[in-house]
């Protein structure tokens, strides 16, 4: 069956700029989490979304915000890009709660 | 506790050697823990689970203990190959109204040489 599906692989905006990202997850699997990868930070959780509605959220500015469509699709949203937002975008999916994590290969952002 | 960047721990082993790589984690609430691997220029990969209701859990050529009281987790790698090089998390969840929410290790750099 198809992975977990990131849209696109590389991107490179300018500061201030803004960004969507996408993510499908593997069919039947309702909850989508993204996460941003630093070499600094490692990966950090930013949010989770399950039928539709954010159910968690992590640590980071109203700059980064998401959406899941009722196709378990999602995508976020970063707004206003500063340097620092350059990073590896990681969504995973789940069938349930605590049921494995499955991610994809990522979106590698780049912010000049 | 939250993932914090640092110099990544490396452990270099031959091939045909068993790995051991650890993780200790900091919340007590946590009840489900994953390994995943990750290569270069991809996303992590599952690789076991265990919940806290368990102690050890073993997976093809991987084991996953878990000892809650000294809330320390730990991969061992059978037969390390060559293949098997790439950066390892450890990751937790805390049940209740965690959901999705992952908080990973710092990661481990496994090297396995010929």
């Amino acid at each position: 069956k198809a992975g977990v599906t990131q849209t696109p692989r590389y991107l490179i905006k300018t500061r201030g700029q803004q960004v969507t990202l996408s993510c499908s997850p593997i069919s039947g699997h309702r909850s989508v989490s993204w996460y941003q990868q630093t070499p600094g930070q490692g990966l950090q959780f930013l949010f989770e979304y399950f039928s539709e509605t954010q159910r968690n959220k992590g640590n980071f500015p109203g700059r980064f915000s998401g959406r899941q469509f009722s196709n378990s699709r999602s995508e976020m949203n970063v707004s206003t890009l500063e340097l620092g937002d350059s990073a590896l975008y990681l969504c995973a999916s789940s069938l349930r709660d605590n049921y494995g994590y499955t991610f994809g290969s990522g979106t590698r952002l780049t912010v000049v | 506790g939250e993932s914090v960047g640092l110099h990544l721990p490396t452990l270099s082993v031959q091939e045909g050697d068993n790995s051991i790589i650890n993780c200790a984690y900091s919340n007590s609430a946590s009840d489900y823990f994953i390994w995943y691997k990750q290569e270069s220029g991809k996303g992590p990969q599952f690789i076991i689970d265990i919940r806290s209701n368990m102690d050890k859990r073993q997976g093809q050529r991987v084991t996953v203990l878990l000892n809650k009281t000294v809330k320390h987790l730990s991969l061992q790698i059978a037969a390390t190959q060559p293949g098997d090089s790439a950066v390892y998390f450890c990751a937790e969840n805390a049940g209740g109204t965690s959901y999705g929410k992952l908080t990973f290790g710092q990661g481990t750099i496994l090297t396995v040489h010929p």
